[in-house]
């Protein structure tokens, strides 16, 4: 709908669990964003990346690595989360970061419950 | 505390009439975002402002922002229930990043 999708759109994963979240963009952007959205909190940066480099990590703890091959794609690997990790986990991108900031376009999110 | 909060947290009308959401912010902008998400869903994009404009229209949506006083405004006009959704402002404090605020949920009854 936006030209970012992302998957799985839903992950129930155990605290011992190892999993991946994924981005791609269709849009010849060069940066990706990942946040997090928990109920009645506002939306939360995670990391920026722009042209392939990490430009932002928002002090989020170590159990979230994020990973970005490319332009077009952004990866979330997950590994011993807490049940307070569960949230809607949603990607963006934008034709730079950093420049005056222009609209970001977002992904559908990944609905992650962990058990 | 956050850069961006909107008032009202929650908003409901009646289709045709027209919704009024605010922001505040606290520090300086380069410019202003408006953003809709459906529930459980991504954000759209609806507007930008820059920080040298007063108002800017698009369809049914005006936005205003008044930097003297850091607040910015949204009102959709003619209001339709596919409207129904959360609507965030998100600002760039001078950084290059976006912070977003809390949201107003808008409701439209038909």
């Amino acid at each position: 709908e936006t030209g970012v999708t992302q998957t799985p759109r839903h992950l129930v994963m155990g605290m011992t669990n190892k999993k991946s979240l994924k981005c791609e963009q269709h849009l010849g952007h060069n940066a990706m964003y990942w946040y997090k959205q928990s109920a009645k909190k506002p939306l939360e940066l995670m990391f920026v990346y722009n042209f392939k480099e990490q430009t932002e990590n928002n002090s989020v703890p170590s159990r979230f690595s994020p990973e970005c091959p490319n332009s077009s794609h952004l990866f979330l690997h997950l590994h011993t989360l807490q049940p307070e990790d569960s949230a809607l986990y949603l990607c963006a991108s934008s034709q730079e970061a950093g420049t005056g900031f222009s609209e970001q376009y977002f992904g559908p999110g990944t609905r992650l419950t962990v058990t | 505390s956050q850069q961006g909060e909107e008032d009202p947290q929650a908003l409901s009308i009646q289709e045709g009439e027209n919704a009024t959401m605010n922001c505040s912010y606290k520090t300086s902008i380069n410019n202003l975002q408006w953003y809709r998400q459906n529930s459980g869903r991504g954000l759209v994009h609806l507007i930008l402002i820059r920080s040298n404009e007063r108002e800017k229209h698009s369809g049914r949506l005006r936005v205003t922002l008044d930097t003297s006083k850091k607040s910015s405004s949204l009102l959709i006009t003619a209001s339709r229930a596919a409207d129904t959704a959360s609507y965030f402002c998100a600002t760039d404090a001078n950084t290059d990043k976006l912070i977003f605020g809390t949201g107003t949920r808008l409701q439209v009854f038909p």
